[in-house]
């Protein structure tokens, strides 16, 4: 079965860097588009960034480019986020989540949080 | 970049009822939108994708509509464990989602 393992989330103060990452089991990692999802407390969900399966293909929400760093290791089965210049409205819960691109973002982790506060 | 509107944010209803969310883009996506829904401290779960397509295992009480620029959610009779926020998203540029709908008990 299809799961995915999020990690890497803590309290961290304003200004600094962070990097996430999400453990993939039960499908061909290197097959599949995937994608971080933030959301604030109480808020909606926000996408943040996807890559592609290979890895030539990025994109960025306008509120993390030039901040966040999206890259992937697919002999390990990983997917990370590399967060620098932390700000407190990037205080969420970050999902990492399989995106097969036709079918839409079909599994997601179990999220994890990162707190930007001084 | 694609914006996604949904209405209402908020929607009272009781267990059998009909129930019905908007979400419009504010570009033609085709039908390239889903829904998720998602409980208290859960990950989100997508119901259906390409605008009227339905996940496995997704019970037919759901069902989607809409291409263009306006979608619906249908919920055909509400069931207690379909109370919950709901997320229509965007993939035809990027991803967006739509702010949420929370279906709460009337």
């Amino acid at each position: 079965q299809v799961q995915l393992v999020e990690s890497g989330g803590g309290l961290v103060k304003p200004g600094g860097s962070l990097r996430l990452s999400c453990a993939a089991s039960g499908f061909t990692f290197s097959d599949y588009y995937m994608t971080w999802i933030r959301q604030a407390p109480g808020r909606g969900l926000e996408w943040v960034s996807y890559i592609s399966s290979g890895g030539d293909t990025i994109y960025y929400a306008d509120s993390v480019k030039g901040r966040f760093t999206i890259s992937r290791d697919n002999a390990k089965n990983s997917l990370y986020l590399q967060m620098n210049s932390l700000r407190a409205e990037d205080t969420a819960v970050y999902y990492c989540a399989r995106d097969p691109v036709v079918t839409a973002i079909d599994y997601w982790g179990q999220g994890t949080l990162v707190t930007v506060s001084s | 970049d694609i914006q996604m509107t949904q209405s209402p944010s908020t929607l009272s209803a009781s267990v059998g009822d009909r129930v019905t969310i908007t979400c419009r883009a504010s570009q033609s996506i085709g039908n390239w939108l889903a829904w998720y829904q998602q409980k208290p401290g859960k990950a989100p779960e997508l119901l259906v994708y390409k605008a009227s397509s339905l996940q496995s295992g997704v019970p037919s009480r759901f069902s989607g509509s809409g291409s263009g620029t306006e979608f619906t959610l249908t919920i055909s009779s509400l069931q207690p464990g379909d109370f919950a926020t709901y997320y229509c998203q965007q993939y035809n540029s990027h991803r967006t989602f739509g702010q949420g709908t929370k279906v709460e008990i009337k």
